[in-house]
């Protein structure tokens, strides 16, 4: 069964800071891996995908990279800003042989805080 | 506003009612997915419609949960004999099958309370 595990739970950073969030599942057959933005009581908003062949992707001050053999991936986002502050999730879709659905599995996420 | 629309945003009901959410996704969007959220923790996965039919639903979909997508567009979640543990954010997301992986885009979300 897929796991998906974040870390932290919560990190607080001073503005301008580079961070790095982590992500990790369990079972390498997936799709892809995408990380989403969830402010409070919103929906989520996706911020990148990877695909299961990649490697990263990037989208203006963020990164995203993907170790699938060993079930990790990171977001960077450098020189943070007090409006990224957020509840940042990690979602893969399992690779299903018996016909993909790209359900997606979810971790807990990680609530971030910049301080001004 | 193009994007995925869920109505209502609240609810709030008492246990034993039931309830209906419905959920419109983004034009053209062939597959509609159903997740609930609970406080502090990540979406679950409730059920997935391509265009019409209903592929997959999660174990977590009792039987007092139905869903529906009868023309393949908006699609209705209802939840028969509300119980208290039914309370959390139901959100709805829809992707465009494009042979590859691709995007969900989400909703705002329903945010059930049962009293």
């Amino acid at each position: 069964k897929q796991e998906v595990t974040q870390i932290p739970a919560a990190l607080s950073v001073p503005e301008g800071e580079n961070l790095v969030l982590n992500c990790s599942f369990t079972d390498s057959a997936i799709y892809n891996l995408q990380w989403f933005r969830q402010d409070p009581g919103k929906g989520l908003t996706s911020l990148l995908l990877i695909q299961s062949s990649q490697r990263e992707q990037t989208s203006g001050r963020l990164n995203a990279s993907l170790d699938k053999s060993s079930g990790r991936s990171t977001l960077y986002i450098a020189a943070s800003q007090p409006g990224d502050s957020a509840t940042y999730l990690c979602a893969v879709s399992p690779r299903n042989y018996g016909g993909a659905t790209n359900k997606l599995i979810f971790g807990t996420g990680t609530l971030l805080a910049v301080q001004p | 506003d193009t994007g995925v629309s869920q109505d209502p945003r609240h609810k709030i009901t008492k246990r034993g009612q039931n309830v209906t959410f419905r959920c419109d996704p983004i034009s053209e969007h062939n597959r509609l997915y159903w997740y609930r959220q609970t406080l502090g923790q990540g979406p679950e996965f409730l059920t997935y419609f391509q265009n019409e039919a209903q592929l997959e639903k999660s174990r977590l979909l009792s039987d007092r949960f139905s869903a529906e997508r009868p023309k393949g567009s908006f699609s209705t979640l209802e939840i028969q004999r509300t119980e208290q543990g039914d309370s959390a954010m139901y959100l709805c997301a829809s992707s465009l099958d494009t042979g590859r992986t691709d995007t969900q885009y989400f909703g705002p979300g329903t945010r059930l309370t049962v009293l």
